[in-house]
């Protein structure tokens, strides 16, 4: 079974709205950590934002924010006033603590496009 | 400033030719990864080590070889007994002292080609 479920292959959104990116996963341990990184046509990758599974409150930064749902096992990414430089592919990520020696597990990725 | 420098950048290969890619990282981290992506698709890992002289197989580690003799650098060969070469290859880093929690670092990639 997939761990990382990104629904998505691409997702378009008008400049200065907000749009979610989805992500669930799939996990045993009770100790992990959920990432977005962002990677841009050049490449290189990004990293957005992370959130504990002991977390209570979900994780922001900036513009970023995490909709983590526990029990559904669903980590969304909500990006608010989208940029056109926000348009890039981005992957959720999940690293195990106990059950996976920590290894980052990614998904397939959702390519968002923004328009002017 | 402290990252990760991978090299070359772009890197052209012959069939039945092994090839090295380096991965170099100053943030004095313990674990570093490499990873492969072939195009509109994520990331599979193929080799990982968490500590100088030990490194285990990830999800892909067939036609592949790694190396970790100092802290710093995590080389990966690319063999020829690797089918379909042609990807884009990332190297990243991580602190364990997050202990699983810690993002990953990344270098900027290196693309092969095998002609």
């Amino acid at each position: 079974a997939q761990k990382i479920t990104q629904t998505q292959p691409g997702m378009f959104v008008q400049e200065k709205e907000a749009v979610t990116l989805d992500c669930t996963y799939d996990t045993s341990d009770p100790s992990y950590g959920l990432f977005w990184y962002k990677q841009p046509s050049s490449g290189e990758m990004i990293f957005l934002i992370y959130q504990g599974s002991y977390d209570q409150q979900n994780a922001t930064e900036g513009r970023y924010s995490l909709n983590f749902q526990k029990a559904r096992k669903s980590a969304n990414l909500v990006i608010s006033a989208s940029q056109l430089g926000d348009s890039a592919m981005y992957f959720c990520a999940m690293r195990e603590v106990n059950t996976n020696a920590g290894k980052s597990t990614f998904g397939d990725g959702t390519t968002l496009t923004v328009k002017p | 400033d402290g990252g990760i420098t991978q090299s070359p950048k772009y890197l052209f290969r012959k069939e039945g030719q092994n090839v090295t890619l380096s991965c170099e990282q100053n943030l004095n981290h313990d674990a570093m990864y490499w990873y492969r992506q072939d195009p509109g698709q994520g990331l599979r890992l193929i080799y990982y080590s968490q500590i100088v002289n030990d490194f285990q197989k990830g999800d892909i580690a067939e036609g592949y070889s790694v190396s970790r003799e100092k802290k710093e650098s995590f080389p990966l060969t690319v063999t020829s007994a690797q089918k379909n070469p042609t990807a884009f290859y990332l190297c990243a880093s991580s602190s364990e002292a997050a202990q699983g929690h810690g993002e990953l670092f990344f270098g900027e990639g290196s693309r092969l080609t095998v002609l």
